[in-house]
């Protein structure tokens, strides 16, 4: 079945570093893709999304690149600050079909980020 | 506009207790979920709805049932919980997005802790 595999953590730089996350994905179809973040005790809200090959989502400094040979959705921000501590997961979507799948997403299992300052 | 509320923030429960957790969103969405959020498993998705009346299992349904009889709200009932079943519950909404991503909205989570 579809799945999707992230770096583990936890991941923890001092502010102003580079961030990069990795993320490949396992998918029959042609899916969505997207980064989801969860601040301490709060629910997931999405950071960014592509949905096709060589698209680039990006928010808030961060981005990602649909790559669809190298089935990958890296996570990178050029100049972390404290404010990004949080848990990032990345997803993906099936294109949702009355004939099977309902287009629900599938998550890593996260990576969980500190920044020092 | 609220987006999505959970009913209650938090929750503990003795072995083979029942109880009822409710999602609401004032988003019109079609479709809600519920998760479980446990240590280093991400999230896992319990049921679903496509629609008011209509309900689905998704990946961990055991232990579990759910009710969508009116399209802003999605329950989740425990009718006998388990230790097993200890962990934070999101609901999460979203469009019906036949051509394009399908994004979802999430609740701020249910911390339940079964004694």
């Amino acid at each position: 079945g579809d799945s999707v595999t992230q770096m583990e953590g936890p991941v923890t730089l001092s502010e102003e570093a580079f961030l990069t996350i990795n993320c490949t994905y396992t998918a029959t179809g042609y899916p969505s893709l997207f980064w989801y973040v969860q601040y301490p005790g709060e629910g997931l809200q999405l950071l960014l999304k592509a949905t096709k090959a060589d698209d680039k989502g990006s928010n808030k400094g961060f981005e990602a690149t649909y790559r669809k040979e190298t089935t990958s959705f890296h996570l990178e921000k050029g100049s972390v600050q404290v404010s990004d501590s949080a848990v990032y997961f990345c997803a993906l979507s099936d294109q949702p079909n009355y004939g099977g799948s309902q287009g629900n997403l599938i998550f890593g299992k996260g990576t969980k980020l500190s920044v020092k300052p | 506009n609220a987006g999505v509320t959970q009913t209650p923030k938090f929750r503990v429960l003795k072995t083979g207790q029942s109880m009822t957790l409710l999602c609401a969103q004032d988003m019109n969405h079609e479709y809600m979920y519920w998760y479980r959020q446990d240590p280093g498993m991400g999230l896992r998705l319990i049921h679903y709805s496509v629609g008011e009346g209509t309900t689905a299992k998704g990946e961990v349904p055991d232990g579990y049932n759910v009710s969508r009889l009116k399209k802003q709200n999605f329950l989740l009932g425990l009718e006998s919980a388990a230790p097993s079943q200890t962990s934070v519950y999101f609901c999460a909404s979203s469009l019906i997005t036949a051509l394009v991503s399908n994004e979802q909205f999430f609740g701020p989570g249910t911390r339940l802790t079964v004694l």
